[in-house]
């Protein structure tokens, strides 16, 4: 079980606008720890979508957002596109593991 | 441009140790801040970060696995060896390297094209 918990899929049609929950707790998140996202495409590597809560890397589009409050943080994603469907993964830093990388268990998100 | 590029054996047997190198290129990790650290994902299923590695040489493990994991850095050959212990079939999955920012929450980009270990007799 993941120290961060994502839901396990979410979904929307193309040009929606879908979000993706990351819930922590007053040893990661709460803590003030930096909240990232990844997108994994099918068969491939993990790719850098948001750093330090909400910034983008370059090359990303301005669709994908993040924001953090509290022990939660959120990726949302707007005008979806099929190119989109992919796993998503939150990534923070908890101190109660002896100082450790955490990742959540990852969210599918389906391009209806 | 920065790449990473993972190798090792793609079948090892049970109570083997487990090496794998990560070659990259495109920065050194001999300036500092950079650092390279390994996180792998059993077959549909979520990360997990195994260890780091700094420019100073300073190494941080997974609190759950630190007994049998060991990392280590070639600046020369620009290379990160990760050794694993005692390999169970639960550690059957892709091992990933990845650049490794130097900030607190340290993120990962970009990242390698993985390499698939299975554990089996």
């Amino acid at each position: 079980q993941s120290v961060l918990t994502q839901p396990p899929s979410v979904s929307g049609a193309p040009g929606q606008r879908v979000t993706i929950s990351c819930t922590g707790s007053s040893s990661n998140i709460g803590a003030g720890y930096d909240v990232h996202w990844y997108q994994q495409l099918p068969g491939t590597a993990p790719k850098l979508l948001i750093y330090g809560n909400s910034n983008r890397p370059s090359g990303v589009p301005d669709r994908f957002s993040g924001s953090k409050s509290g022990t939660s943080a959120s990726l949302a994603i707007t005008g979806l596109q099929a190119e989109d469907e992919a796993d998503y993964y939150c990534q923070s830093y908890d101190s109660s593991l002896s100082g450790s990388t955490v990742f959540g268990g990852g969210t599918k998100l389906t391009v209806l | 441009q920065v790449t990473l590029r993972e190798s090792g054996p793609a079948l090892v047997k049970p109570t083997q140790t487990l090496t794998l190198t990560c070659t990259f290129s495109g920065f050194s990790l001999s300036t500092s801040g950079m650092c390279v650290s390994w996180i792998r994902q059993p077959p549909g299923k979520a990360l997990e970060w195994l260890a780091r590695i700094d420019w100073d040489d300073d190494k941080y493990y997974s609190t759950s696995l630190k007994t049998r994991l060991t990392i280590s850095k070639d600046t020369s050959k620009n290379q990160v060896v990760l050794t694993m212990t005692n390999m169970d079939p639960v550690d059957t999955a892709t091992y990933y390297c990845a650049r490794t920012s130097i900030a607190v929450t340290n993120w990962f980009d970009p990242w390698g094209q993985g390499t698939l270990v299975t554990v089996s007799s």
